[in-house]
């Protein structure tokens, strides 16, 4: 099956820019979606489509995706961006068809 | 406003059953197909199951295939999941999400609901 691997954790300082990288093989051959999970909460898509942003989320939040990476990319980081954050895939050949990935927490200094 | 709504989680034996429900407002549920999500304590997102608008086409995943059915019914406006034959690792928070096709082929999940527990425990 299709895996997607996160690094575990991320620190940034408020103002900085967090990059939270998803890797698979040849992903830059599929769209990539990015949620961001605070505590006790449900996940929210935050990215869509490699890059897009659904309406009411921030310009801050951007993606790319190439060869076997795929980033989230966090401008001018507030605190209020702690939290966790899950690339996700569509993969018809897996028996997950929603692919998710290892998650990474955000944690902002 | 979209609002997915879960229910019916709670506390239960290994090898017991429960149904989850997921009340849908706000869009045209009749519309959309619908999956299941659950999140182990602790763990990350696992998909668990998928419907299609009218309920047609089904899937699941590899680990819950031949215990958990999801079905629907459109003139409630409502998602369920029954699950069987529980075990322990399917303790977990359930979420019920919204799918999105994209221009490109691919899917994901626009909105959420709050999520309910369920606890697979003697």
């Amino acid at each position: 099956s299709y895996v997607l691997t996160q690094p575990p954790s991320v620190s940034v300082a408020p103002g900085q820019t967090a990059r939270i990288t998803c890797g698979g093989n040849n992903i830059g051959s599929k769209s990539v979606h990015w949620y961001q999970q605070k505590p006790g909460q449900a996940p929210v898509l935050v990215v869509y489509d490699d890059s897009d942003r659904p309406s009411g989320i921030p310009e801050r939040f951007s993606g790319s995706n190439s060869g076997n990476t795929a980033t989230l990319t966090i401008s001018r980081v507030e605190a209020g961006d702690e939290a966790d954050y899950y690339c996700q895939v569509w993969d018809s050949s897996s028996d997950h068809f929603y692919v998710f990935g290892t998650g990474t927490k955000v944690t902002v200094l | 406003e979209v609002q997915l709504v879960e229910s019916g989680g709670g506390l239960v034996q290994p090898g017991g059953s429960l149904r989850l429900s997921c009340a849908a407002s706000g869009f045209t549920f009749s519309s959309y197909e619908m999956n299941w999500v659950r999140q182990a304590p602790g763990k990350g997102l696992e998909w668990v199951s998928y419907i299609s608008s009218s309920g047609s086409t089904i899937y699941y995943a590899d680990s819950v295939k031949g215990r958990f059915t999801i079905s629907r019914d459109n003139a409630k406006n409502s998602l369920y999941l029954q699950m069987n034959s529980l075990r322990a690792e399917d303790t977990a928070v359930y979420y019920c999400a919204r799918n999105t096709a994209t221009l490109y082929g691919s899917y994901y999940f626009d909105y959420w609901g709050q999520g309910t527990l369920v606890t697979v425990s003697s």
